[in-house]
């Protein structure tokens, strides 16, 4: 069993559509984290976040730390958010910075 | 510009051929790592480095060898170089902030 389960994998929308991408987990974290990849580019840090929400610009990310689940919100989506959007988990060493295990991604296409 | 740089950003090798992969950050951060993206699954830890002067094996290290160089470089090695390697091949580090990532690695084993 993975320990970090995105969904959906794969998501299209039309531009200026509300779009949400979900990450469970099952294992005891310090943090999560959502980062973007843009096709053959780099990968960006966007949150991390161990409590409630965070907000920038058009995305908002949220966390529920009891049903172990987050989700990545984009609000009036452009062409230039498709990516593929990962989810990443620190594992609870105790408080200390663990080690990251990663989704498979959410590959997102927003359509003009 | 802040960040992670590594070189080079494409390689091709033959199989048994060995290369070194450059990663150098000047975020004053202790923890670097390298991590293999494949097609289909997340990306997976090679190798970590906690601090300056210390490495630790993570998920996938068979046929790689690390050198933390210094507090700024962690350097990724394949001693002889197998079709199985061919991946993208991303640097981080880290500090209680967060992660930075280079902008990774496509190495192609033919």
């Amino acid at each position: 069993k993975n320990e970090v389960e995105q969904s959906p994998q794969n998501l299209t929308a039309q531009e200026g559509e509300f779009i949400t991408i979900n990450c469970s987990y099952s294992v005891g974290i310090s943090a999560l984290h959502w980062l973007q990849q843009h096709p053959g580019g780099g990968i960006v840090s966007l949150f991390m976040l161990s409590s409630g929400k965070k907000k920038h610009g058009r995305l908002i990310a949220t966390i529920n730390i009891q049903e172990k689940h987050s989700s990545l919100h984009i609000t009036a989506s452009h062409p230039r958010d498709s990516a593929v959007y990962i989810c990443a988990v620190g594992l609870d060493y105790g408080g200390s910075q663990g080690n990251l295990i990663f989704g498979k991604g959410t590959k997102l296409s927003v359509k003009p | 510009n802040a960040g992670v740089t590594q070189t080079p950003k494409f390689q091709v090798l033959k199989t048994g051929q060995s290369m070194t992969l450059q990663c150098a950050q000047d975020m004053n951060h202790n923890s670097m790592y390298w991590y293999r993206q494949d097609p289909g699954m997340g990306l997976r830890l090679i190798y970590y480095s906690a601090s300056e002067g210390t490495t630790d094996k993570g998920e996938v290290p068979n046929g790689y060898n690390v050198s933390r160089l210094n507090k700024r470089e962690f350097s990724l090695r394949l001693e002889s170089a197998a079709p199985s390697q061919t991946s993208v091949y991303f640097c981080a580090s880290s500090e209680v902030a967060g992660y930075t990532f280079g902008s990774g690695t496509r190495l192609t084993v033919v």
